[in-house]
């Protein structure tokens, strides 16, 4: 079946504690992003990948760190968490870039920074 | 910094009742539009695009969308609510250099 799996689909965490949400897909697609969802403010993009090791900064990338080593694979990494970064995130990817290819989302990892 | 609108946080209706959310992006020279929607329990799911042509364009489940260069909208429709459409619906525009806006979603609750 394809799908974009991210894990954990929870996790509360404290302050400054390292932490990396995964994000893999199966589809063989180029691009990757991922998306915090916050009331009233939508999904914003904080990076994006539109293939292996190349990697860009979208809206919001403050305190986010990415990787992209491997096609199927984009890691979002949180080297110092803070309460701000509470939040619900979206690993998608796409066949090409959005502009021409519908993105496919993963189910979402909700994130609680004490 | 290109932003995009959605007018309505949360919007009520009956079934059978005629739907338009509404849907209104900055300016940024081309642009590739979507409507995405996510249901109860599910996955964000493309609804509908336009890339170029027709500005009236078709999506699943009975929705349409209608493009308005010079309103820079948007729209999202549907003559006919279902109980099954209950769900947030996100616009988003792609100002082709990878910058994917998503607007801040609309809530949809449509009463039986």
């Amino acid at each position: 079946e394809a799908q974009v799996t991210q894990n954990p689909r929870y996790l509360i965490t404290v302050t400054g504690k390292k932490l990396t949400v995964t994000c893999s897909q199966n589809m063989n697609h180029e691009y990757m992003s991922w998306y915090r969802q916050d009331p009233g403010l939508g999904l914003r993009q904080i990076y994006y990948s539109m293939n292996v090791e190349v990697t860009d900064k979208g809206d919001v990338p403050e305190g986010y760190k990415v990787s992209r080593k491997e096609k199927r694979n984009f890691p979002l990494i949180l080297e110092s968490p803070s309460p701000n970064q509470t939040s619900l995130y979206f690993c998608a990817s796409s066949l090409m870039d959005p502009n021409t290819g519908e993105l496919f989302f993963g189910e979402g990892s909700r994130l609680t920074v004490l | 910094a290109q932003s995009v609108s959605q007018h309505n946080h949360h919007v009520i209706l009956s079934e059978a009742a005629s739907l338009e959310l509404g849907c209104n992006y900055s300016y940024g020279g081309t642009v590739n539009l979507f409507w995405y929607v996510q249901y109860p329990g599910q996955l964000l799911q493309l609804l509908l695009k336009h890339f170029s042509g027709d500005p009236l364009v078709k999506g699943i489940k009975g929705f349409e969308a209608e493009f308005i260069k010079s309103k820079f909208s948007f729209n999202l429709r549907k003559p006919s609510v279902q109980w099954s459409d209950t769900a947030e619906y996100f616009c988003a525009v792609n100002y082709n250099n990878n910058d994917m806006r998503f607007g801040a979603g609309t809530r949809l609750t449509v009463k039986p």
